[in-house]
């Protein structure tokens, strides 16, 4: 089974910062890669999907690259409302494994 | 507007069983897969199982497979976790997931509130 690793495990950054987080597969797979926002005390919620696709109402600051096994997740200018855990996940095949997961804070 | 309504949770003893359910309203829930996800409490997330959209393919994570069975009724809107044989470490927060298409290896873009499981003697 394909592995997913996700760093930084937490950050701390400024409002305004640009901050990238990482997810890394033991192994790697075709563009099948979704990034989920969990805000604390909130359920998760989807923001980007197929690597890059932004799902509909989430803001522009959020950005998704990356193929094969190395996959980035990008907030160019940290809000903060943007106080959340962010996970990765791969949906190319069972099982839909998760990344454990960055939380990011504001500093 | 989607939601998805767990409910089902509780205490109970290693060894026992539990049957969760997802009541789905506001969409066409035989258009889509499923998921059904969970949280251990202030840890990370772990899939759990899929169904699509029929429920005719359905797949688990390896630690339940051969304990946990999910089904869907489409007629009544509903989806269902039965778990048997639960372990401690089966303890966290069942969330139901509607999948964005009708085969379940794809994104979850709703999910439901949660239904939380403790395994506990």
């Amino acid at each position: 089974d394909i592995q997913m690793t996700q760093s930084p495990s937490s950050l701390s950054a400024s409002v305004g910062d640009r901050v990238t987080i990482t997810c890394r597969a033991s192994q790697g797979f075709s563009n099948y890669l979704a990034w989920y926002q969990q805000k604390p005390g909130k359920i998760p919620k989807l923001l980007i999907y197929d690597v890059s696709t932004l799902q509909s109402g989430v803001p522009s600051r959020f950005s998704g690259s990356g193929s094969g096994t190395d996959f980035t997740l990008t907030i160019s200018s940290l809000q903060p409302e943007d106080v959340a855990t962010y996970y990765c996940q791969k949906y190319n095949s069972a099982p839909l494994t998760f990344g454990g997961g960055t939380k990011v804070e504001i500093k | 507007q989607v939601q998805l309504v767990e409910s089902g949770g509780g205490v109970v003893q290693p060894g026992r069983s539990l049957r969760l359910s997802c009541a789905a309203s506001g969409f066409t829930f035989s258009n889509y897969a499923m998921h059904w996800v969970r949280q251990t409490p202030g840890k990370g997330l772990e899939w759990v199982a899929l169904t699509s959209y029929d429920g005719s393919n359905r797949d688990y994570v390896d630690s339940v497979k051969g304990r946990f069975t999910i089904s869907r009724d489409n007629s009544n809107n509903t989806l269902h976790l039965q778990m048997n044989g639960l372990r401690t470490e089966d303890t966290a927060i069942y969330y139901c997931v509607r999948v964005r298409s009708l085969i379940g290896e794809s994104p979850g873009d709703y999910w439901g509130q949660g239904t939380l499981v403790t395994v506990s003697s």
